[in-house]
């Protein structure tokens, strides 16, 4: 089936500093989406992608589609503590009996002060 | 502040014990979807629901699972019996008609013991 590698695994960074995390995979999606999920919570959506080569931002967040289809990446500049937990990247191909995400392994953020 | 309410928040059970896991979606969603959170596989779909009907249970074991949704206000996952290896956290999820954004619940953080 389809599969989401998502790297890195885990990220140990100082407060200020810019982070960035991708998500590939071996078959194309048609929209890519970008979580957050916290300790004890759901992931809940912070960037949604439809476009081969959208670029989107939100707030310090910014995420970009890739151009073939089968990538993207999500940056946060000027990380803060808040920021931690881990994030998501998912691919959605919509239409038909589809239209689940498939989900990356996560990417967990911590944030020094 | 529309939202996807999960019940129970946390379920401790014996093994052997039928344990029933409730989604009450966003009003006006019609797709619902049940994943299954582990650290080992990550967010795994069990089965999902448009507009009431089961399109994909594929994820499910259907032994000793099962998802209903008796009506468009209520999804239901059930597992009878329970063993220790089906303890995770699982969301529900539900989504509009374009399929993309989903809201995630809260989770149910089921042990088996």
């Amino acid at each position: 089936g389809q599969q989401l590698n998502q790297s890195p695994q885990s990220m140990f960074i100082q407060e200020g500093e810019d982070v960035s995390m991708n998500c590939t995979s071996s078959s194309i999606f048609n929209t890519w989406l970008w979580y957050k999920q916290d300790p004890g919570e759901g992931p809940v959506l912070l960037i949604a992608l439809y476009k081969a080569g959208e670029l989107t931002s939100n707030g310090r967040l910014t995420a970009q589609f890739g151009i073939t289809r089968k990538d993207s990446f999500l940056n946060i500049s000027a990380s803060i503590p808040s920021d931690v937990g881990i994030y998501f990247c998912a691919g959605l191909n919509y239409g038909g009996s589809q239209g689940n995400l498939i989900f990356g392994k996560g990417t967990k953020l911590s944030v020094k002060p | 502040d529309a939202r996807v309410t999960q019940t129970p928040r946390d379920k401790v059970t014996e093994m052997g014990q039928e344990v029933t896991m409730r989604c009450q979606p966003i009003l006006g969603h019609n797709t619902v979807f049940w994943y299954r959170q582990t650290m080992m596989q990550g967010l795994e779909l069990l089965a999902y629901f448009r507009n009431r009907a089961p399109l994909d249970d594929s994820g499910m074991p259907k032994d000793r699972f099962s998802a209903e949704m008796p009506d468009a206000t209520l999804a239901t996952l059930k597992i009878q019996p329970s063993e220790p290896r089906d303890s995770a956290v699982y969301f529900c999820a539900s989504s509009g008609d374009r399929g993309f954004g989903y809201t995630f619940g809260s989770g149910t953080r089921l042990t088996v013991v």
